[in-house]
């Protein structure tokens, strides 16, 4: 069985510029989570999807974030206008249902310079 | 104060060796908890779940305190494959993981 993937799995960008991530879960994973680490912090978590609805987006930084899945398959993260403190690692993951464990993939390592 | 919080080791050890990782948690209402290990710029992985009746796999026994509000994880037998980054996670409510910093473990030859 195919885990979940990330694309791109390293993004180098300016500040100022727009960034999209992808990220495809696990087949039949109907919940879908954003997470993100910066340098020297633990990983926290940014939203989470059930299907195509956006369920919790409470840890969203502010409104240069963007998350999508529509179709309710793959999502996008969209940073749009990216600045310094976006850099780090962004990490996706999946699980089938709610309370179960949640699958990582591998991250997209973003930096913005 | 964090959420949930960890010894940032690193914890070296010789192989064969018995460790052990302890771990508290601030929210009472937590309702799920797990320890993944993270290789150094992997992504982090499953080790196992935490249940307050304990649980084992193998080598590594996990232990819940809910009155107490820690999790520990105990490794036994060191492999030098051991060695890596022990994450632990309670969740807020049923779902959002909050994750501790992540304790190193380098087991030594």
């Amino acid at each position: 069985e195919a885990g979940v993937t990330q694309f791109p799995s390293h993004s180098v960008i300016e500040k100022g510029q727009t960034v999209t991530l992808r990220c495809d879960p696990i087949s039949g994973h109907d919940n879908l989570y954003w997470y993100r680490r910066v340098m020297g912090k633990e990983i926290k978590f940014l939203l989470h999807f059930v299907k195509e609805s956006k369920q919790d987006e409470s840890g969203m930084p502010n409104n240069r974030f963007l998350a999508e899945r529509t179709g309710g398959t793959y999502s996008t993260l969209k940073v749009q206008p990216a600045e310094l403190e976006d850099s780090g690692v962004y990490f996706c993951a999946s699980s089938p249902r709610l309370a179960n464990e949640q699958f990582f993939g591998p991250g997209t390592r973003l930096t913005v310079l | 104060r964090k959420e949930v919080e960890q010894d940032p080791g690193p914890f070296n050890v010789p192989e064969g060796a018995t460790v052990a990782f302890n771990c508290t948690y601030s929210n009472s209402a937590s309702q799920s908890f797990f320890w993944y290990r993270q290789d150094c710029r992997k992504e982090p992985k499953l080790l196992m779940s935490v249940y307050s009746s304990g649980n084992e796999d193998g080598r590594f026994t996990a232990q819940l305190n809910r009155a107490s509000q820690y999790i520990s994880l105990l490794i036994r037998d060191s492999k030098l494959s051991d060695s890596a980054t022990y994450l632990c996670v309670a969740t807020s409510g049923t779902y959002k993981y909050i994750f501790g910093t992540g304790t190193r473990l380098k087991v030594l030859a």
